[in-house]
């Protein structure tokens, strides 16, 4: 069981480039979250998916998309790096969001 | 709004020293409560919750207990470990919607 799973572990991107962080898990969970994580700021939301098909706006929303592949898999797409997108980046699971199950993070450094 | 405040970190102990940190919070409704740690390199990992008042939740030695009159959660443990050494965030959730986590505090704890 693994749980969640996110990829790549590190990624350094130059300005402006597009890349997509993967993640997964197999828990069977219907709702699942991207977060980033800055220093003294916690967690912020990015987007959730309640369920399959379904995608909303969390705190900080701007600069990303997101796509809930199936109900195993949800990806965070940059289309435009920029340098205050650099952050870690946690995927998370449900089946409420009373408790989430968390990835091991991405850290994306963009320069 | 929902929000939750944290004790400012960093907070620093010996080994068998007694933790508090607090958390207080302020919610649009009747909120569950939570304590996520993170580990050095790793993501969240749920440590205990309370979902009504006077609940106490505990888990691995910590405890904390849902305060709906001071709007209160407080993270405890009478003897902290090295290994307990990590940050600690504590969350909300209302109707079980998203969480809503506090900037965190990291506690290191020395032999």
């Amino acid at each position: 069981n693994a749980g969640v799973t996110q990829t790549p572990k590190f990624q350094v991107l130059k300005t402006g480039q597009s890349m997509t962080l993967q993640c997964a898990q197999d828990m069977n969970h219907n709702s699942m979250y991207w977060y980033r994580q800055d220093p003294g700021m916690g967690l912020r939301l990015i987007y959730y998916s309640a369920s399959e098909g379904t995608t909303d706006k969390g705190e900080v929303p701007n600069g990303y998309n997101v796509s809930r592949l199936n109900k195993r898999e949800f990806s965070l797409r940059l289309e435009s790096a920029a340098p205050s997108q650099t952050s870690v980046y946690f995927c998370a699971s449900s089946y409420t969001s009373n408790e989430q199950y968390f990835g091991p993070g991405t850290r994306l450094t963009v320069t | 709004g929902n929000s939750v405040t944290q004790m400012e970190g960093p907070v620093t102990l010996s080994e068998e020293a007694f933790l508090t940190i607090n958390c207080t919070y302020t919610a649009t409704g009747y909120p569950s409560l939570f304590w996520y740690v993170q580990y050095p390199g790793e993501g969240l990992q749920l440590l205990l919750k309370a979902t009504k008042a006077d609940d106490k939740g505990s888990n691995k030695g910590f405890e904390a207990t849902y305060r709906k009159e001071t709007t209160s959660f407080h993270l405890e443990k009478g003897s902290v470990q090295v290994s307990d050494s990590a940050v600690y965030f504590c969350a909300l959730s209302v109707k079980a919607q998203k969480l809503v986590f506090g900037q965190g505090t990291r506690l290191t704890i020395n032999p």
